[in-house]
């Protein structure tokens, strides 16, 4: 157990639609990073935060958004969802601003039928 | 500048043998290279990392080495065992700032008794 929590587990929704993915990182991480992978593909890195504040952006589609609140979770909002943003989404933490390790959550899969 | 390419895809060894990836990074700022395992329908988990200042780093069965003037470093699995299969990324991240965690393409390692 890596002591990222993401929630959902499983995702299923229709094109059009909007939803929250979250993640609570490990206690005393201050940064949170989400990606991206879809079937048989790397890790896609979409957004990174840090004590609230956003630090990093990767590629991240505009209908993606992203914010870290002030108890240091996270959430993830995926709108105008389309067939392609099927995939798995991982949140991970890190402690600090500086990157070490980073631990990841067992993943939110999303579904768009 | 952000890139790290990892080689190859895919890697079918055979049990007992030596499995390895390369990586390859072009930003100098990096220093820290972890390489991550992820079996199917997991997060990516920490495997080994690794700093510059050292060409080698071992763990068990698992090894870094690093050159740094060629800015490339692998991962070396001396005996592998099907419970090894897995799939395995390499990432590289720089310090003093707020830089996400690049991430190589992944290889989907079997092995095979």
């Amino acid at each position: 157990d890596s002591g990222v929590t993401q929630t959902p587990k499983h995702l299923i929704t229709a094109t059009g639609q909007r939803v929250t993915l979250r993640c609570s990182p490990r206690s005393g991480d201050l940064s949170v990073y989400w990606y991206q992978q879809s079937l048989d593909q790397g890790l896609q890195f979409l957004i990174h935060y840090y004590n609230g504040e956003e630090r990093a952006k990767g590629n991240i589609l505009e209908r993606f958004s992203a914010q870290q609140f002030p108890d240091l979770h996270s959430e993830l909002n995926l709108s105008s969802l389309e067939l392609g943003d099927s995939a798995l989404y991982f949140c991970a933490s890190s402690p600090g601003g500086q990157n070490t390790e980073a631990f990841f959550g067992q993943g939110t899969r999303l579904t768009v039928v | 500048q952000q890139q790290v390419k990892q080689s190859p895809q895919s890697l079918i060894v055979q049990k007992g043998g030596i499995s390895i990836i390369n990586c390859a990074y072009e930003n100098t700022a990096f220093d820290y290279f972890p390489w991550y395992q992820q079996f199917p329908g997991k997060g990516p988990a920490l495997l080994i990392a690794i700093r510059p200042d050292v060409s080698e780093k071992k763990e068990g069965r698992f090894t870094i080495s690093f050159n740094k003037s060629a800015k490339q470093f692998s991962l070396h699995i001396m005996d592998s065992q099907p419970g090894d299969s897995a799939t395995y990324f390499c990432a590289a991240s720089g310090s003093g700032g707020y830089q996400k965690v690049t991430f190589g393409t992944g290889t989907k390692l079997q092995v095979i008794p």
